[in-house]
């Protein structure tokens, strides 16, 4: 059973738009939800987190927005940079359970300049 | 700050070998991670470990051993490597191993099976 699904799989946007990148959850225990980015040949790096108190996260271009009541959230990337393309992984754990994160499979993002 | 050295970067094996790979941290931090990353099907946890000679099963355990001699190195066994195999093992590392915490990861090795 996935718990964390990721859509779409891949996404092409033109520089200087907002990529819009999906997460939803199965378990409503999950309380919080990182994202990772990766650029090829090396590991994921975390980009922006969010704990499920909150319903919106900022950093810089970078926001999360977050519905707890549906068990979705979504990254947003505004003003997006060729430099942005790289996989990005949605994550979530239960902090007061078994703790462990579980990844999603990935969307990859292309920004065509 | 602090690094994640994976070893080594690309691994070729014959099936059923049994393969060994590395990986070190200076971050000091208490808890390490294998993943096994595969095209499409995002990251799975394998192994990890809370302290020195502690061993945690993951979701994807079968097939693997894991080694935690020191607190900053962790190494990965593939007990028997299947043909046709293709995956990248990427290393991370934690403070304490809490679900919240930033985990630092390893550039991956790639491992092909012929």
């Amino acid at each position: 059973q996935q718990q964390v699904r990721q859509s779409p799989q891949s996404l092409t946007v033109w520089e200087g738009e907002t990529a819009i990148l999906n997460c939803s959850y199965e378990n409503s225990a999950f309380d919080y939800f990182p994202w990772y980015q990766q650029f090829p040949g090396e590991g994921p790096a975390l980009l922006i987190s969010i704990l499920s108190v909150s319903n919106k996260k900022e950093d810089g271009r970078f926001t999360i927005f977050f519905n707890k009541r549906e068990k979705k959230l979504s990254l947003h990337i505004a003003d997006s940079q060729p430099g942005d393309s790289a996989t990005y992984f949605c994550a979530a754990s239960d902090t007061g359970g078994a703790d462990r994160l579980t990844f999603g499979k990935g969307t990859q993002l292309i920004i065509q300049p | 700050g602090g690094i994640i050295t994976q070893t080594p970067k690309f691994l070729i094996g014959q099936e059923g070998q049994k393969l060994t790979l590395k990986c070190q941290q200076n971050f000091n931090h208490d808890t390490m991670y294998w993943y096994r990353q595969d095209s499409g099907k995002g990251l799975r946890l394998i192994y990890y470990s809370i302290t020195e000679n502690d061993l945690q099963k993951g979701d994807l355990s079968e097939g693997y051993d894991a080694s935690r001699e020191k607190k900053s190195s962790f190494s990965l066994t593939v007990t028997s490597a299947q043909k046709n195999e293709m995956a990248v093992f990427l290393c991370a590392s934690s403070n304490r191993g809490r679900g919240n915490e930033r985990l630092f990861f390893g550039h991956g090795t790639k491992l092909s099976v012929l």
